[in-house]
């Protein structure tokens, strides 16, 4: 019930092309559902967060797509290019306030 | 110096030694987090501290040992460790239960 699982594991999207992640939970309780971006040698860092009283929240070239009722939410990148290259992170904040539950990551590539 | 600051950034250590990991906020937050990154697998939460309180400790080992001195600083006391326990330690900040700010992290090699 606590866990958020994240796929793909990995993914290569030509430069232009729109990038896709997919989290599923399980927890009802939960209500707020962050995207953490992270690049080599640094720590993850918000990226964009949605709370479940909306079904979309886009910045810029990120959108987030929730479904309350199918306990899923994604995240799209849109004209995806090289510098979004770096692992993806999802993630919901669990019973207690400070107990965010992640999901495994995703790894995209961006080709040039 | 800005944001969450990590030292040291790369650690090696026997399975006999002691070492400490300290995390420094310069963020003005008022909670503090440590995390266990391995590779594929989602972050482990290991412990929290609210206004310097411990608020979470998520069934670890005792041979992580986390200290709150104030509300700028969180070290990470390591002790007896075991090669299982290679991975990079992440520390965060928060104001409240907010986003968390997580700082480079460093990257721990038990031999």
């Amino acid at each position: 019930q606590q866990q958020v699982k994240q796929s793909p594991q990995s993914l290569i999207v030509q430069k232009g092309g729109i990038s896709i992640i997919n989290c599923a939970y399980e927890n009802t309780a939960f209500d707020y559902f962050p995207w953490y971006q992270q690049f080599p040698g640094k720590g993850p860092a918000l990226l964009i967060a949605i709370r479940p009283d909306v079904s979309e929240k886009k910045e810029g070239r990120f959108t987030i797509s929730f479904n309350k009722s199918a306990k899923q939410f994604s995240l799209h990148i849109m004209d995806s290019q090289p510098g979004d290259s770096a692992t993806y992170f999802c993630a919901a904040l669990g019973d207690s306030n400070y107990q965010l539950i992640w999901g495994a990551g995703t790894k995209l590539i961006i080709k040039p | 110096e800005t944001g969450v600051t990590q030292t040291p950034r790369h650690l090696v250590m026997g399975m006999t030694n002691k070492k400490s990991l300290k995390c420094e906020q310069h963020l003005g937050h008022n909670a503090m987090y440590w995390y266990k990154q391995s590779a594929k697998k989602p972050l482990e939460l290991m412990f929290v501290y609210s206004l310097e309180e411990r608020v979470e400790n998520n069934s670890v080992p005792s041979r992580f040992s986390p200290e709150c001195p104030n509300s700028s600083h969180l070290f990470l006391h390591l002790h007896t460790l075991q090669p299982e326990d290679s991975a990079l330690y992440l520390c965060a900040s928060s104001q409240e239960s907010n986003e968390q700010f997580f700082g480079p992290g460093t990257r721990l090699t038990v031999l």
